[in-house]
């Protein structure tokens, strides 16, 4: 069956630190991959998705980066944090017709 | 691009009544799923939909996939305490490469 990893589940990182959020999906191949923030327990900000290794589609200009180095490994980061980018972020995989989420991270920048 | 809007945002029930939500597209969507979220986890899928007209239950949840492929509602009926969470709708249109979701409906139920 299919499971996505998600870590850590939290952080709290100082203005101006870098960043890196993995995910990892196992017993699946050729996911498409997202990551989302959700501020405050509510909607789901879509903020990278991709559908291939190296294919980055990119939803909201902002201080962050998603990387794809490997089929089934999806990475969020950031060169410098800012206290905006506080929040909760989840990773999620695709197949062909059903979504499903890993456990989420919860950012917080002090 | 596609967007999703979802309602009510919240929901505030006694216990043992039942509950409707329900999401409209401005495009027509080839699948509806339904998540829950509970405080600090990801969603967890509840019921998913693939063909207009179709009505699925999963206990006491049942979602409906509109007929005009532009909406969808879950029901939940006899309501419990645990039931409380934030609930999402979500979809594919015409492409499978982004999955839109609905803003959400926060579903608070009194004992």
């Amino acid at each position: 069956s299919q499971t996505i990893h998600q870590w850590p589940a939290t952080l709290v990182q100082p203005v101006g630190s870098p960043l890196s959020l993995e995910c990892t999906v196992e017993g699946t191949s050729n996911p498409n991959l997202y990551w989302y923030r959700q501020a405050a327990g509510r909607g789901l900000q879509l903020l990278f998705y991709s559908v291939g290794i190296g294919q980055i589609s990119s939803e909201v200009p902002q201080n962050l980066s998603a990387s794809r180095p490997q089929d089934r490994q999806f990475i969020l980061s950031s060169k410098k944090l800012l206290l905006s980018d506080s929040g909760f972020y989840l990773c999620a995989w695709t197949g062909n017709t059903e979504a499903f989420f890993g456990q989420g991270t919860r950012l917080t920048v002090v | 691009g596609q967007q999703l809007n979802q309602s009510p945002q919240s929901m505030f029930i006694q216990e043992g009544e039942d509950v409707s939500m329900n999401c409209t597209s401005s495009s027509i969507f080839n699948t509806w799923l339904w998540y829950k979220q509970d405080p600090g986890e990801g969603p967890v899928l509840l019921i998913a939909l693939y063909k207009a007209g179709e009505l699925t239950s999963n206990g006491r949840l049942t979602a409906q996939f509109g007929i005009t492929r532009k909406d969808s509602f879950l029901n939940i009926s006899a309501s419990i305490p645990s039931d409380v969470g934030i609930y999402f709708c979500a979809g594919w249109g015409s492409s499978y490469g982004k999955l839109t979701f609905g803003q959400g409906t926060i579903l608070t139920v009194h004992p």
